[in-house]
């Protein structure tokens, strides 16, 4: 499967704890976004990342979240401890080149917060 | 602030019949256009784009229009399917930035059989 990986597909997280979603890229892709996606809405974007580099944070809620992506290894959005309102889809997004137009997105995770 | 407008959360087509999804946007520096199909409990997918040096583009049974002056897109499917049963997001992105996507609210486009 060459398409993007996001694991966990379903997190059930308590408040308070902390929740990790991983993305893998597709093969060839350096570039990778993050949204999120509440009930009855579309997505929001909320951070774009390059390898080792945070590109642009500008839709990341100021405190408790935060990206990354390694040289080696997934792209993991971070959520510390996680409120009621944090309960959405989180879809990561991979693209070939910066500007590079179309995003192909993962299946995302749907992280539930009891 | 909504960005990019779909004001019709849901649209019913039969089957063989246009689908006619229809998007606004406020930003004048959007130069570049998407929409993207979505199942439950998937991600996006990616149907076709629209650069705005362009005011149409074409792909088999979908074609995609761009009224610059107007702030208005719209995605036609012909013939339409049951298949196509999904929702359907506009998406808009500007050059210059990191590319990020600002979309739509979404439609539901139901193709009944």
């Amino acid at each position: 499967n060459a398409g993007v990986m996001q694991n966990p597909r379903h997190l059930v997280r308590r408040r308070g704890q902390e929740a990790r979603l991983r993305c893998s890229p597709m093969k060839g892709h350096s570039h990778v976004y993050w949204y999120r996606q509440l009930p009855e809405e579309g997505l929001k974007f909320m951070v774009y990342l390059q390898k080792e580099n945070i590109i642009d944070e500008s839709g990341m809620p100021k405190e408790r979240f935060s990206a990354e992506f390694p040289k080696e290894g997934p792209s993991i959005l971070r959520i510390q401890q996680v409120v009621r309102g944090d309960s959405a889809a989180y879809f990561c997004a991979s693209s070939p080149r910066q500007g590079g137009g179309e995003q192909y997105f993962g299946p995302g995770t749907r992280l539930t917060v009891t | 602030d909504q960005q990019v407008k779909q004001n019709s959360p849901s649209l019913s087509v039969q089957e063989g019949r246009i689908s006619i999804l229809n998007c606004d946007y406020t930003n004048s520096m959007f130069d570049y256009f998407l929409w993207y199909k979505k199942y439950p409990a998937e991600g996006p997918t990616f149907l076709i784009s629209i650069s705005s040096i362009k005011d149409k583009n074409e792909d088999g049974r979908f074609t995609v229009f761009l009224n610059k002056s107007a702030k208005h897109l719209s995605l036609h499917i012909v013939p339409s399917q049951p298949g196509d049963s999904a929702v359907y997001f506009c998406a808009a992105s500007e050059s210059g930035s990191a590319r990020q996507l600002t979309f739509g609210s979404g439609t539901q486009l139901t193709v009944l059989p």
